[in-house]
């Protein structure tokens, strides 16, 4: 069945470092998305990727969707205490909300101030 | 609007016990799933609903039923609980296939 993976699983930052995390799947994927879990929190939505080759920046996060359409990342620039969270990518195969969308086990991403 | 309502936000439960774990949503979302998260598992599908009255499996669904009489509510049935569903429990819903918008979760744990 489909996989996504995600690496690194933990990564811890001083604060001002940047940090990116990589998302691949094992099939091609129509869109991504990402969201954002503050710890004891619930995963909240931060954009959708769906072009080959798109990129996409919110204030200092840079996402990017590959050519291959297979797999992502997500950088922060010079990170703050703020950015402490895990990160999930998740991909979806199809274009309608009938295929089902698959989460990556996320990164969890510490930063020292 | 309150977006995607969950409750309990806690519960205990003896092994062998049944429960209805409860998500609303207004904002007349057609697309609802339930996802549990373990650590190190990331989130992992249980059931989806596409509509009302339509229902199907996720990635884990033994243990579990679902039925979607309305949009606003998907409930989730745990028919005997075991202590391998100790678990934190996310509902979702979106508009189509857009992002996901998540309740605040729901801890059970089983003993």
């Amino acid at each position: 069945g489909q996989q996504v993976m995600q690496i690194p699983q933990y990564q811890h930052v001083q604060e001002g470092e940047d940090f990116t995390t990589y998302c691949n799947s094992s099939t091609t994927l129509s869109n991504i998305q990402w969201y954002k879990q503050r710890p004891g929190g619930h995963p909240v939505f931060l954009i959708q990727l769906v072009k080959s080759g798109e990129v996409k920046k919110q204030k200092r996060l840079t996402f990017q969707f590959g050519e291959a359409k297979k797999n992502s990342s997500l950088h922060i620039t010079a990170t703050q205490t703020t950015d402490v969270g895990t990160y999930f990518c998740a991909g979806r195969r199809g274009q309608t909300s009938y295929d089902k969308v698959i989460f990556g086990p996320g990164t969890s991403l510490s930063v020292i101030p | 609007n309150a977006g995607v309502t969950q409750t309990p936000k806690f519960q205990v439960l003896k092994t062998g016990q049944s429960m209805t774990l409860q998500c609303a949503q207004d904002m007349n979302h057609e697309y609802m799933s339930w996802y549990r998260q373990d650590p190190g598992m990331g989130l992992r599908l249980i059931h989806y609903s596409v509509g009302a009255g339509i229902t199907d499996q996720g990635e884990v669904p033994n243990g579990y039923n679902v039925s979607r009489s309305t949009t606003e509510d998907f409930p989730l049935r745990l028919l005997s609980a075991a202590p391998s569903q100790t678990s934190v429990y996310f509902c979702a819903s979106s508009y189509g296939p857009e992002g996901y918008t998540f309740g605040s979760g729901t801890r059970l744990t089983v003993v």
